[in-house]
């Protein structure tokens, strides 16, 4: 049974670097493609972006220009960046795997917080 | 990319059925079959329970289904109980070649 894990630093202040990563135990990862959605305090899930092994990207326009999605085959591993992080930043972001338009394995979330 | 849009609440007493619409354009909804719903308790990770539109997820029960007519998806759920109460958000695959999901809907089981 595939297992994503995810870690990162939880408090921020704006204009620093949001890094998260996420493991994924067991099952395939080189034929999905994999995603980082995130929630914000009181508001619906946003999608950021997706990866596949062979680091070809896709990602939310609203974001792309702070948002980079990188990945680790050798660890089974894929990472979120986000630069200059504002309040507006602020939510729990998950890991997740992409099905053949779906998403049907997540991590357990993280909270991020930007603090001014 | 504009979000999909859904009623902000639902709600319905224990057996009976309710419906939450899902609306988006020709350049998502509409134009695929990748259209995708997702159960969300606070605190949790979103659960997947419909996907490619009316496909159940494995271990869902069947008083969740999915369709979908022009550019509205639709996620029905009957007998509704208890444990139903929670977000609900769809999500569709684009023209864009990213995704986008809905603005989610309150199911309140009064």
């Amino acid at each position: 049974q595939v297992q994503l894990q995810q870690w990162g630093a939880g408090l921020l202040k704006s204009s620093e670097t949001l890094s998260l990563t996420c493991a994924v135990y067991g099952g395939s990862f080189s034929g999905y493609y994999w995603s980082w959605i995130r929630q914000p305090p009181g508001k619906g899930l946003e999608w950021i972006g997706e990866i596949n092994h062979t680091g070809y990207t896709n990602y939310n326009p609203s974001l792309k220009s702070r948002v980079t999605i990188s990945v680790d085959t050798s660890k089974n591993q894929f990472s979120l960046k986000v630069t200059s992080v504002t309040a507006a930043d602020t939510a729990v972001y998950y890991c997740a795997r992409v099905g053949s338009g779906y998403l049907n394995r997540w991590g357990q979330g993280t909270l991020v917080t930007v603090s001014s | 990319q504009s979000a999909l849009t859904q009623p902000a609440s639902v709600s319905g007493s224990p057996g009976q059925s309710i419906t939450i619409s899902c609306t988006g354009t020709s350049s998502d909804v509409g134009g695929y079959n990748y259209v995708s719903w997702y159960q969300h308790h606070p605190g949790k990770a979103p659960k997947l329970m419909i996907y490619d539109v009316s496909y159940r997820s494995s271990g869902v029960s069947n008083r969740f289904s999915g369709s979908k007519s022009g550019n509205t998806a639709s996620l029905t759920i009957s007998g509704l109980q208890a444990e139903d109460e929670a977000d609900y958000y769809c999500n569709s695959y684009t023209s864009s070649s990213i995704y986008v999901f809905g603005t989610g809907t309150k199911v309140t089981v009064v």
